[in-house]
């Protein structure tokens, strides 16, 4: 099965100031088809997971253009450029190249505001 | 506005059974695929089960399989899932979420209902 791993696990940030969050996943997620399922959500406090991006690379209608997602094969990153108040919570990758069985979602990164 | 409300949620003793449902409006729910994932307290989401927009495929996790049952009504645009043999680590807050891009991906979720295994 494949394993999903994020860091950190925990990133403290400055109002204002970019952050980085890194995901690999055990095995290739270019399916055969071309394309690369790995998707990014943000989980608020007391809130249920809101998708940011899709495809490696691409926002969700009315996501900031503050979060961009790069990477390719097993290697992945979710950036904030200049990271708000509203960005504290935990950020999830998640895979779906690899299923059936089912998606695979890493152990999220928790951002909070130093 | 795509909606998912869930609802079925409760305490229940270890081996009881529970049946979780799922509302879906604002998009056409009969032409989507359909999942279940689960939250345990202070734990990342967990997918347990998948179904297709006609309900003719299915898939559980591992740790489900055999206890869980994902179902279907497009004319009610409705999804459920029924829980036997319930056990304390089923404990945890139950998402609908709808799938995309042929069920490779996720998008939405709903607000989720606490299903608490406890004696």
């Amino acid at each position: 099965d494949v394993v999903m791993t994020q860091s950190p696990l925990s990133l403290p940030v400055t109002l204002g100031q970019p952050a980085s969050i890194s995901c690999r996943s055990s095995q290739s997620l270019v399916y055969s088809d071309g394309n690369t399922y790995l998707n990014w959500f943000q989980q608020r406090p007391g809130q249920s997971p809101r998708r940011l991006i899709y495809k490696v690379s691409n926002r969700d209608s009315g996501v900031p253009d503050r979060f961009s997602g790069s990477g390719s094969g097993t290697d992945f990153t979710l950036k904030i450029s200049r990271v708000e108040a509203e960005d504290v919570g935990v950020y999830y990758c998640m895979q779906g190249t690899h299923w059936p069985p089912g998606f695979t979602f890493g152990p999220g990164t928790k951002v909070d505001i130093k | 506005e795509v909606q998912l409300v869930e609802s079925g949620g409760g305490l229940v003793q270890p081996g009881g059974s529970l049946r979780l449902s799922c509302a879906a409006s604002g998009f056409t729910f009969s032409k989507s695929e359909m999942n279940w994932v689960r939250q345990a307290p202070g734990k990342g989401p967990e997918w347990i089960s998948y179904i297709s927009s006609s309900g003719s495929t299915i898939y559980y996790a591992d740790s489900v399989k055999g206890r869980f049952t994902i179902s279907r009504d497009n004319a009610e645009n409705s999804l459920y899932l029924q829980m036997n043999s319930l056990r304390a680590e089923d404990t945890a807050v139950y998402y609908c979420a709808r799938g995309v891009s042929g069920g490779w991906e996720i998008d939405y979720w709903g607000q989720g209902t606490l299903v608490s295994v406890s004696s």
